[in-house]
């Protein structure tokens, strides 16, 4: 069965510091990826997708992703980080039937 | 932006009732999700619907649950006899076509439901 490994599940950065949340994906020829962000008590909100094409996706809130086959990863990034990023990450893979397998989350802690 | 709606967005209810939640998907789209995430847990997947049946669901999906679509807007996610357990926030989720032609998944604010 699919699976999506996110090894992080708390990480601790000062505002204005770069970021990057690592998410595996497990298989896929052609794996349809997400990261979705959750404030407390809130929804899931997309943040970029990869379907395929460009390795290098950006997404809202200057977001962007590497999608890399060779090392099954699909790892999130941000140059610099506000306080407003504070949130939870879930990095999803779509399987064959249209549905979505999620990982276990991180939650990303702003230091001031 | 079109955003897929759920009620109530939070309910309370005794162990044993019946609760029925409800979501209004995006309108074109053509796939129904319901996803659950217990407390500080993963996101979970319950079922999926398309031409008004269940394309898929997860062994958490088992006899207690049900999925409708009433009118030809509404998606609702019954739970017949409610168990502790089932304390989650329950997220609707809807998307136009599946992923191949590039389409992804939305979701809405999510339905916390507290069982007692």
């Amino acid at each position: 069965a699919q699976s999506v490994t996110q090894p992080d599940i708390h990480i601790t950065v000062s505002e204005g510091a770069s970021l990057e949340l690592r998410c595996n994906y497990s298989y896929g020829a052609t794996p349809y990826l997400f990261w979705y962000v959750q404030s407390p008590g809130q929804g899931l909100q997309l943040l970029l997708k990869y379907f395929s094409g460009d390795t290098l996706v950006q997404g809202i809130k200057g977001f962007e992703a590497e999608f890399k086959r060779s090392q099954s990863s699909f790892n999130l990034r941000k140059p610099s980080v506000h306080w407003s990023d504070a949130a939870e990450y879930f990095c999803a893979q779509g399987d064959s039937s249209y549905k979505l397998i999620f990982g276990s989350g991180t939650r990303l802690l702003v230091r001031p | 932006e079109p955003e897929v709606t759920q009620t109530p967005s939070h309910q309370v209810t005794q162990m044993g009732q019946e609760v029925i939640l409800r979501c209004v998907p995006i309108s074109n789209h053509l796939y129904f999700y319901w996803y659950r995430q217990i407390l500080g847990q993963k996101v979970e997947f319950l079922v999926s619907f398309y031409n008004n049946e269940i394309s898929e669901k997860s062994e958490i999906f088992d006899d207690q649950f049900s999925v409708e679509r009433p009118d030809g807007s509404n998606f609702t996610l019954k739970i017949r006899s409610t168990k502790l357990e089932d304390s989650a926030m329950y997220f609707c989720a809807s998307s136009p076509e599946g992923f191949i032609s590039g389409n992804t998944i939305y979701f809405g604010e999510g339905s916390w439901l507290t069982v007692v």
